[in-house]
């Protein structure tokens, strides 16, 4: 398996919602990422997890919480979001460090109303 | 901190021709990682090609190779014999290297892209 998956695909959520996006992979590796991209503009690090530790947060909102229940999946909690947070969020892992490369998902499209 | 440039914020070409981006970057590490991504209007991140900044041969993969110049801080990436599937943004982005167990990861630093288009 050399696939990252997320789910949902697509995500309309009001201001008030409450939501989760969910990442998966099962190629074995130790580092996971949270990507935003709006469009048009390249992917911008949020989160990064190594060996299931947050070790990279780059000052992002707390209305986004990322968790990391074990070494396959990622989640970011995602709670009282603005408008300007609609984007792509792309969920992407490598081998530690990511000298080999990263394997990226296809993405959620996320719109906030 | 490193930063990565790409000039070029569209390019067009003509299917078969051969095209090349340009990319340069900005560290003060001496190893490291370079790779191109395309990312076609399906939105996934694709990995076209990997260089390692002390390997001296430039890294090739088919109808797409690199001209890496360390000294001038610049990558390169040739598409040669394009082809209509190869319309898509093209990423250039660094990696720091790590060496050790549990060292943890910093991500990738991305250029703006290159939005290459394959014209029939």
């Amino acid at each position: 398996d050399t696939e990252v998956t997320q789910t949902p695909k697509h995500l309309v959520m009001g201001m008030t919602n409450k939501k989760s996006l969910k990442c998966e992979q099962h190629m074995g590796h130790r580092a996971m990422y949270w990507y935003k991209q709006k469009a048009k503009k390249p992917p911008e690090l949020m989160f990064v997890y190594s060996y299931e530790k947050l070790s990279i947060n780059e000052s992002v909102p707390s209305r986004f919480s990322p968790e990391c229940p074990n070494s396959s999946l990622l989640n970011l909690h995602l709670h009282a979001l603005q408008p300007e947070d609609s984007a792509l969020y792309l969920c992407a892992s490598s081998q530690e460090g990511g000298n080999y490369g990263y394997t990226f998902g296809s993405g959620t499209r996320l719109t906030v109303v | 901190a490193q930063t990565v440039t790409q000039s070029q914020p569209e390019m067009s070409v003509q299917e078969a021709e051969t095209v090349t981006l340009s990319c340069t970057y900005d560290t003060s590490e001496s190893n490291y990682y370079l790779f191109w991504y395309k990312q076609p209007p399906s939105r996934q991140m694709i990995l076209v090609i990997r260089q390692e900044a002390y390997k001296q041969q430039n890294a090739t993969e088919n109808r797409f190779s690199v001209n890496f110049q360390k000294a001038a801080k610049s990558f390169s990436l040739k598409i040669s014999d394009s082809q209509l599937g190869d319309t898509a943004m093209y990423f250039c982005a660094f990696t720091p290297p790590h060496m050790y167990s549990g060292g943890g990861a910093d991500g990738l630093t991305f250029g703006k892209g290159t939005h290459l288009i394959i014209q029939p």
